[in-house]
């Protein structure tokens, strides 16, 4: 099984470029995340969804955007990215107040210059 | 504000020590605490606790929460180098959002 799958897996960007980070799971999750992770300051959520055609904004959602247009898959955009953005991001999928089955993607560095 | 707080940072102990690492924390509408292990990549699950004074167990790996005083505790006995990883608290709020701490950095000497 794929479980969690995101792509890129790294990426380097120069300040005012833009991006798209994929996030596609196969375990029919309802619903999906986006953290970033910065050095010294855990998990912060971006965005999350809970169902298809559905956002949230979660913490940090400033400079981002997301669409959950198919269930299986949960799209993170950088419409100008800032130095601010350089981090590492992980998408999440799980089932409805099954947090303990969280599943986490492999992760995608992304740097900004 | 929500927040989860973990101590220490970080620590380096030698093989065999045991550890206790710490997690405090102030959220809104608490269901449950997790406690993830980071090694590299993606976090991987460790613990869920709902209920205080329950312990949970892993082999060598144990966690207790205590929900009148906010807190959480994970101890590792007998640690070994496979240990060294990133120790990460979140806890679980009514409304489908985790919360998660900064991290403990946990190195294991050999």
């Amino acid at each position: 099984n794929a479980g969690v799958t995101q792509t890129p897996k790294f990426r380097v960007l120069k300040t005012g470029q833009s991006m798209t980070l994929l996030c596609a799971q196969d375990m029919n999750h309802e619903y999906m995340y986006w953290y970033r992770q910065d050095p010294g300051m855990g998990l912060r959520l971006i965005h999350y969804s809970v169902g298809e055609g559905t956002t949230a904004k979660g913490e940090v959602p400033d400079g981002y955007n997301v669409s959950r247009l198919k269930k299986q898959n949960f799209l993170l955009g950088l419409e100008s990215a800032a130095p601010s953005q350089t981090s590492v991001y992980f998408c999440a999928s799980s089932d409805p107040g099954r947090n303990e089955k969280l599943f986490f993607g492999s992760g995608t560095q992304l740097s900004v210059l | 504000e929500d927040k989860v707080v973990q101590s220490p940072l970080s620590l380096v102990v030698h093989e065999g020590d045991t550890v206790t690492l710490n997690c405090s924390y102030e959220v809104t509408n608490f269901r449950s605490l997790l406690w993830y292990k980071q090694e590299k990549k993606a976090p991987t699950f460790l613990f869920m606790l709902t209920s205080s004074g329950i312990e949970k167990k892993s082999g060598r790996l144990s966690s207790i929460l205590d929900k009148k005083e906010l807190f959480s505790i994970l101890n590792i006995t007998a640690t070994q180098t496979g240990d060294s990883a990133v120790y990460l608290c979140a806890v679980d709020e009514y409304g489908n959002k985790l919360v998660f701490g900064a991290g403990t950095i946990l190195r294991v000497k050999s």
